[in-house]
Formats: structure tokens, sequence, C-alpha cells
């Protein structure tokens, strides 16, 4: 089965620093995004990425967030000048369109500590 | 803002018997979706329930959408060990043109031999 692969698996960051998520897609799929998940907490949305820009993204995702996709295979989460309360479990996601547009694949996760 | 309500959040039953988890939204959705995460892990796609009155099936799992009463069940037939995880719902708002998943806490649910 196709899958959405993520790096790194954990990550642990001094405050202050920038940290940079990344994700391949499953490789025809057109919509991406980012969810994390703190610790013992309900999964959260960040953002939608189609077409090469931003469709939709929630009140976390501040000045402090952004999305790429650099080339045509990743699509990257940069936190600037991360924070505590960033420590969380980072999903990327994504999804094609056509028939099979309401399946919605998850990576294994990057789990981000900030101490 | 769409509110999604799952209950119970903590269920711990026998092995062999049978439960519901009860999913309630806000607003008016078209898409509802079911993931199961173990510990530590990523999110399993279950159930993608579409329409009103739409009832999937996989095993011992089965899901059922009322869009009416804005509600979908995850009913659980002769409960095993291996079913013991988190199970979350999650909704896309269709007012809008959202595509983000909006989920609800989970259900932590322990299956005791």
């Amino acid at each position: 089965e196709p899958e959405v692969t993520q790096t790194p698996s954990h990550q642990v960051t001094q405050m202050g620093q920038e940290v940079i998520l990344r994700c391949v897609p499953i490789s025809n799929h057109l919509y991406f995004y980012w969810y994390r998940q703190i610790l013992g907490q309900k999964v959260e949305f960040l953002v939608s990425f189609y077409n090469n820009e931003i469709s939709e993204k929630s009140e976390i995702f501040d000045d402090q967030f952004s999305v790429e996709r650099p080339d045509g295979s990743n699509f990257t989460l940069k936190i600037r000048s991360t924070k505590l309360e960033d420590s969380a479990m980072y999903f990327c996601a994504s999804r094609t369109s056509g028939v099979l547009r309401n399946t919605i694949y998850f990576g294994e996760g990057s789990w981000l500590t900030v101490v | 803002e769409l509110k999604v309500e799952q209950n119970p959040l903590f269920l711990s039953m026998q092995e062999g018997k049978n439960y519901t988890i009860y999913c309630n939204y806000s607003t008016t959705s078209d898409r509802l979706y079911w993931y199961r995460q173990d510990p530590g892990k990523s999110l399993e796609s279950l159930f993608v329930l579409l329409s009103n009155g739409a009832v999937k099936q996989e095993g011992r799992l089965m899901a059922s959408l009322d869009t009416k009463a804005r509600l979908s069940t995850l009913h659980i037939t002769a409960a095993v060990h291996d079913l013991s995880a988190t199970y979350f719902c999650a909704v896309v708002d269709s007012g809008g043109g959202a595509d983000g998943l909006t989920f609800g806490k989970g259900t932590h649910l322990i299956i005791q031999p």
C-alpha cells in the first residue's frame, strides 16, 4: 500500500531554534496537510496546501510556521524560533483528487521535543 | 466554529462484549472519518462516511452516519483485545470550502481479557 513518509521520526531542539520537518506524500496526490498532536490530546489541523499554495490554515498556523513544496516530491513544515509549547507529534497527510479523493493518508509522524 | 464531541472519552470493557462510541458534530458536514491510533503511532483510516444513512463494516467494527442528527456511531461487536486503541472521529466543515479535518478528543478503549 502506498504511504506517506516523514523525517525525522524524532527531533530534539532547543527553544528558539528553527526546525524543518519533511514529508514525502504519495506520488500522485495533489492535496497536502500538516496536523499536530500534543501528547495525550486530540489531533489538530494546521494547514492544507494545493497547487503550490496554502488553501486553508488554522489559528495555530501563525507567522512562526511556513510550508513549502521545494521540489516535486517533498513537502516541508518549517517552525521558526521554536517554543516549548511546540513540542508535539506532527503528522503529514495527503490525498488525491477524483474517485479516491475522500481517503486521507497520514504519515507515521515526527516527534518534536523542544527543550 | 465546528465542534466535534466524542463520548465516552475512556472505555474499559471485557472481551466478548458489545459497545458503541458516539460522535456528535455541530455544523453541516459531508464527510466523516473514523481513525484508529495505537500509542505513539500514526492514524489508521477505518471508515469514511459520505451520506446520510451510510453504514460501513469491517470485521468487528461498524460505523454509521446520521447527518440530520449530526451523529456518527462506531459499534464494536464481540470485542477482542487487539481492538484496544484510541479511536478518533473527524469531520470536514462543508461550508466555506474548508478541507481540514476537525477531530474529536478521541475515545481511549481498553479491552480486557
